[in-house]
């Protein structure tokens, strides 16, 4: 079965650059999502179509593709980006979910 | 603004079987091009596909794991999905979302963006 492997977490201090990174196997070659979540709430969309945001989400929030990884970039991290963020593809009418990362803004 | 409203939490005893719905109001989707997708979440753990529908083609695809336990319907005159978990192990025990993703073909959908507020189904003795 198709499997997409993220980083257990990253860490960030306020204002950097943080990167959440997502590999797969041909996984430039599918759309990916990524989808934000804190404490006790709902996913949230933040990228789709690999590198589209949804309105409504900060420019901060990027997204990229190369190869067989999806890379989210939040520029400028606030403290109210601390969340668990997960990337998501379909294969073959299935949709995987990679296993979340956790984003701690220290 | 669309809205997803789910079902009320529930608690039922191995072996039964739960059904949670998901009921959508606000702007409607294209009909022909919009879906569900049922995700839950275990107690501390990542997110778990189980399954969509194609809404207009009736298409349904299951995840492995839930396979032959699992059924997901929509009804289009009430704008409600709903899932069906049958033969309730305590593994089930998680928050159940709905999303419904609005641009969607008969095999997948390009993102889901709006969701449910989550169902908590407990089995337990």
């Amino acid at each position: 079965s198709y499997e997409l492997t993220q980083p257990p977490s990253v860490s960030v201090s306020p204002g950097q650059t943080a990167r959440i990174t997502c590999s797969g196997d041909r996984l430039g070659k599918r759309y990916s999502c990524w989808y934000q979540q804190r404490p006790g709430q709902s996913p949230v969309l933040v990228i789709y179509q690999d590198d589209k945001r949804p309105s409504g989400i900060p420019e901060r929030f990027s997204g990229s593709t190369s190869g067989n990884t999806a890379t989210l970039t939040i520029s400028g991290t606030q403290a109210m980006d601390e969340a668990d963020y997960y990337c998501q593809a379909w294969d073959s009418s299935t949709m995987v979910f990679g296993g979340g990362t956790k984003l701690t803004v220290l | 603004q669309v809205q997803l409203v789910q079902s009320g939490a529930e608690v039922k005893e191995p072996g039964a079987s739960v059904k949670v719905s998901c009921k959508a109001s606000g702007n409607p989707p294209t009909p022909t091009t919009y879906g569900f997708s049922w995700v839950r979440q275990a107690p501390g753990q990542g997110l778990e596909w189980m399954g969509w529908i194609s809404v207009y083609y009736g298409n349904t695809n299951y995840a492995q794991r839930v396979q032959g336990r699992v059924s997901i319907t929509a009804d289009t005159a009430t704008n409600t999905a709903y899932m069906e978990l049958r033969s309730l192990r305590s593994d089930d025990t998680a928050v159940y979302y709905c999303a419904r993703g609005d641009y969607c073909s008969t095999t997948s959908c390009l993102f889901f963006q709006h969701w449910g507020q989550g169902t908590l189904v407990t089995v337990s003795s």
